[in-house]
């Protein structure tokens, strides 16, 4: 399969744990997202690597929020002392350079975290 | 600020209706627009991406229209099938983003009852 790869897809944790998540894109696409999703909402932008450099953080992405992605290839989301609120879907995408423009986003099967 | 707009929230119609999806974002400034299908519990799936300088894409039974001049998007469903039941989500690239992160609506949900 080439596709983006999550794990793991389900994460249930007590309150003031902390969690880490891995997204594998797919092969040699330079550019990954990281997006959260609420029940009924559209996804919402966390952050964004052109090949190992976190270029953009929204302000979503409070300080117990960490993301790496140390050699240009698979890609980490940390979140330290979880919250009941942090309880969403995160879903990583990745897509390929293009000439100019942006080409299509490739998402993955995300993960589903449940903060008791 | 770019925001997406998407109504109805939820349809519901009869299989073999042909139905059309509506998308509407603030400012026209966008670098292109791209819809999804997310099924319940899964991640997203890319149906089709319309560049900023496109009309329009098609794939199979699904055609997909941009007018950027009004803000507006549609996606059309031909001949409905109940497998097409899912939340279709469209979001754009805002035309001074440096990386390409998607703003999505909220997404329509849609039932194609037997």
């Amino acid at each position: 399969d080439t596709g983006v790869s999550q794990n793991p897809r389900h994460k249930i944790t007590k309150r003031g744990q902390n969690v880490t998540f891995r997204c594998d894109p797919i092969s040699e696409h330079n550019r990954l997202y990281w997006y959260r999703q609420t029940l009924g909402q559209g996804p919402e932008f966390l952050t964004y690597f052109q090949n190992e450099a976190q270029l953009e953080k929204s302000r979503l992405l409070s300080d117990r929020f960490s993301a790496e992605r140390p050699k240009g290839s698979f890609s980490t989301l940390e979140i330290q002392r979880t919250e009941q609120g942090d309880s969403a879907m995160y879903l990583c995408a990745s897509s390929s350079r293009g000439r100019g423009d942006f080409n299509e986003q490739f998402f993955g099967p995300g993960t589903r975290l449940t903060v008791l | 600020k770019q925001e997406v707009t998407q109504i109805p929230a939820a349809l519901s119609v009869p299989e073999g209706e042909n139905l059309v999806l509506n998308c509407s974002f603030t400012d026209s400034a966008i670098y292109n627009l791209q819809w999804f299908r997310q099924d319940p519990g899964k991640g997203l799936t890319s149906l089709l991406l319309i560049q900023s300088s496109q009309r329009e894409q098609t794939s199979g039974r699904l055609n997909a229209s941009l007018d950027k001049s009004s803000g507006r998007s549609t996606l059309y469903i031909a001949a409905s099938q109940p497998g097409d039941s899912a939340t279709y989500l469209c979001a754009v690239i805002h035309g001074s983003s440096n990386t390409g992160k998607l703003i999505f609506g909220q997404g329509t949900t849609l039932q194609v009852k037997p």
